[in-house]
């Protein structure tokens, strides 16, 4: 079945580092992707996504290129502040029968200190 | 207020006990998730409605069931709770492609 592959964390980084929280996918067909955020004591908020090959979704700062040669959407940002700590989700839309759900990564916890 | 609403947020209880977890919406969408998120797990569905009259179970149903009781209100079920429930719930809601979830309601089952 789909699935997704995200870097395990946790990822522990200063303030204005550079970010990469990696991705990759299997997934029959041609799955949109996304990126979820949930900031502590809170549900997932979407932050990005891209719903087809070389499309990049990009938010806060954030960007992420949905690669379909190496099957991956690996999230980017250059300067990260300590408002960015959170975990991060990879998830893609995948079918169950003929319904369209989705399917999450394991989830990457990211801090970011002062 | 918050689109999606989930009642308790927290929640001790006691092997083999009765729970319900309640979410309601102010979004107006059709369709309905109930997750679970374990660490180190992500998300998994439990169940999912695209309408009233419309249930379906997810990847790890077992041990769970549902009641749309309206568009706004999907309830979470727990008929005998067991220790492995012990997890944080997520209800969501989904419109134009995207979930919004709740703050999710945290359950401990002693």
């Amino acid at each position: 079945g789909d699935s997704v592959t995200q870097m395990e964390g946790p990822v522990t980084l200063s303030e204005e580092a550079f970010l990469t929280i990696n991705c990759t996918y299997t997934a029959t067909g041609y799955p949109s992707l996304f990126w979820y955020v949930q900031y502590p004591g809170e549900g997932l908020q979407l932050l990005l996504k891209a719903t087809k090959a070389d499309d990049k979704g990009s938010n806060k700062g954030f960007e992420a290129t949905y690669r379909k040669e190496t099957t991956s959407f690996h999230l980017e940002k250059g300067s990260v502040q300590v408002s960015d700590s959170a975990v991060y989700f990879c998830a893609l839309t995948s079918y169950s029968g003929s319904a369209r759900q989705l399917t999450f990564g394991s989830g990457t916890q990211l801090t970011v200190l002062p | 207020d918050a689109d999606v609403t989930q009642t308790p947020r927290n929640r001790i209880t006691k092997t083999g006990k009765r729970i319900m977890l309640e979410c309601s919406q102010t979004k107006g969408h059709d369709r309905m998730y109930w997750y679970r998120q374990d660490p180190g797990l992500g998300l998994r569905l439990i169940y999912y409605s695209f309408d009233v009259k419309d249930i379906n179970k997810g990847e790890i149903s077992d041990g769970y069931s549902v009641s749309r009781q309206a568009q706004a209100k999907f309830s979470l079920s727990l008929e005998s709770a067991i220790p492995n429930q012990t997890a944080l719930y997520f209800c969501a809601t989904q419109g134009a492609g995207e979930l919004f979830f709740g703050e999710g309601s945290r359950l401990t089952v002693l």
